[in-house]
């Protein structure tokens, strides 16, 4: 069966400070892979998403940078981080047939100090 | 009008209660509908997904798809404590990106 890790579960930074979230997935090949970020009373919003290594697609304008350097490897990144970047990141998977759900990890929880 | 609205609640019951959740949409595009629960300080999990109008049921769970008023629903019965969480629905069209409702919170008293 399948099954998608992120860590860390939670992280406490300063402003100003880079970010990484780490997002892997077992069980499949060649997922299509999601950054999401869930903010209190806004629903989740799509960041990035990823139907192959190396190929990313950015949904909204901000801070932060999505990479994909192996096939079930997920990076988010900053190198500056911003108060407003505060929330929970949420990462998914699918296979690659269009219609078919999106399965979640258990997300990283971030605050900026 | 946003692409999805969802009532956030919060929805409280008595254990044993039929719980109806809703959703409607905007945009005529949406072809497939997904629910997701998701329990507090954890990640969506899939519960039901449909693909055309009509009701689909497993266990205590049934999902309603009604596209002509673009009005989605998922019906809990026998309700249990452990339904607690915030239910979100998520209508998607073709592409690979789900439009997520903003949640309603649901509570079961024992």
């Amino acid at each position: 069966s399948q099954t998608i890790h992120q860590w860390p579960a939670t992280l406490v930074q300063p402003v100003g400070s880079p970010l990484s979230l780490e997002c892997t997935v077992e069980g499949t090949s060649n997922p299509n892979l999601y950054w999401y970020r869930q903010a209190a009373g806004r629903g989740l919003q799509l960041l990035f998403y990823s139907v192959g290594i190396g190929q990313i697609s950015s949904e909204v304008p901000q801070n932060l940078s999505a990479s994909r350097p192996q096939d079930r490897q997920f990076i988010l990144s900053s190198k500056k981080l911003l108060l407003s970047d505060s929330g929970f990141y949420l990462c998914a998977w699918s296979t690659t047939v269009e219609d078919q759900p999106q399965h979640f990890g258990d997300g990283t929880r971030l605050s900026i100090l | 009008q946003k692409e999805v609205e969802q009532d956030p609640g919060p929805l409280s019951v008595p254990e044993g209660a039929i719980v109806s959740l809703n959703c409607t949409y905007s945009n005529s595009a949406f072809q497939y509908f997904m629910w997701y629960r998701q329990y507090s300080r954890k990640g969506p999990e899939l519960l039901m997904y449909t693909y055309s109008s009509g009701n689909k049921e497993d266990g205590r769970f049934t999902a309603q798809v009604d596209k002509s008023s673009k009005y989605i629903s998922l019906f809990i019965r026998d309700s249990q404590p452990s339904d607690s969480a915030t239910y979100l629905c998520a209508p998607g069209a073709g592409s690979y990106q789900l439009t997520f409702g903003k949640g309603t919170k649901l509570s079961v008293i024992p």
